[in-house]
């Protein structure tokens, strides 16, 4: 079975530009959730998507939007970037949380830097 | 709200040494707990988890109790080994409709040969 994959992996912007990032979710899992690590930091949880629908959202502004398609991959927007994005982007996946089975299972991430 | 505090790092062993991580919890009820590892370069592992109180979850010779009393999830393992060298993150499942992970800061542990 594959894992959760990430791209890309590495990325530059500069403040005031969008970003998308993308990730595959593994097979069988149909929850996607994102993260935001910023350096020597733990990941936060910024929202999740179930059924191609925002399930929960964490302390992040609208700028940050998301999107999950019918085969269960996802999205992270990122509008309007700021010094302060800059982190790596975790992906997870899992099945729904009524599932005994629930249990995250993480990409790689995209790490982004924000000049 | 919920939160995870973890022992800072980095921790520095020597080969076969005992190591412990320490990790305290506030939450309300009984969360599930988590130790994940990110290796350099990579995205997070589960290591292990423990569902409820007095639960020991253990993996690759690590092992944590979920200890209710203490709010503590404590990582242990008795002889470490360079390949152990990595961060880890004690976390726990918050309740609500995400079943969202509220992390610690991380310990970066380093093993010397």
């Amino acid at each position: 079975e594959t894992g959760v994959t990430q791209s890309p992996t590495h990325l530059i912007k500069t403040r005031g530009q969008q970003v998308t990032l993308r990730c595959s979710s593994q097979s069988g899992h149909n929850t996607v959730s994102w993260y935001q690590q910023a350096l020597g930091q733990g990941p936060q949880f910024i929202f999740q998507y179930y059924r191609e629908e925002e399930n929960g959202r964490g302390n992040f502004p609208p700028r940050f939007s998301g999107l999950q398609f019918p085969n269960y991959s996802s999205e992270l927007n990122v509008n309007a970037l700021e010094l302060d994005d800059s982190a790596l982007y975790l992906c997870a996946s899992s099945f729904p949380r009524d599932s005994g089975a629930n249990v995250l299972t993480f990409g790689a991430g995209s790490r982004l830097t924000v000049l | 709200g919920n939160s995870v505090t973890q022992m800072e790092g980095p921790v520095t062993l020597s080969e076969e040494a005992f190591l412990t991580i320490n990790c305290t919890y506030t939450a309300t009820g009984y969360p599930s707990l988590f130790w994940y590892v990110q290796y350099p370069g990579e995205g997070l592992q589960l290591l292990l988890k423990a569902t409820k109180a007095d639960d020991k979850g253990s993996n690759k010779g690590f092992e944590a109790t979920y200890r209710k009393e203490t709010t503590s999830f404590h990582l242990e393992k008795g002889s470490v080994q360079v390949s152990d060298s990595a961060v880890y993150f004690c976390a726990l499942r918050d309740g609500g409709a995400t079943n969202k992970l509220i992390f610690g800061t991380g310990t970066l542990l380093a093993v010397q040969p």
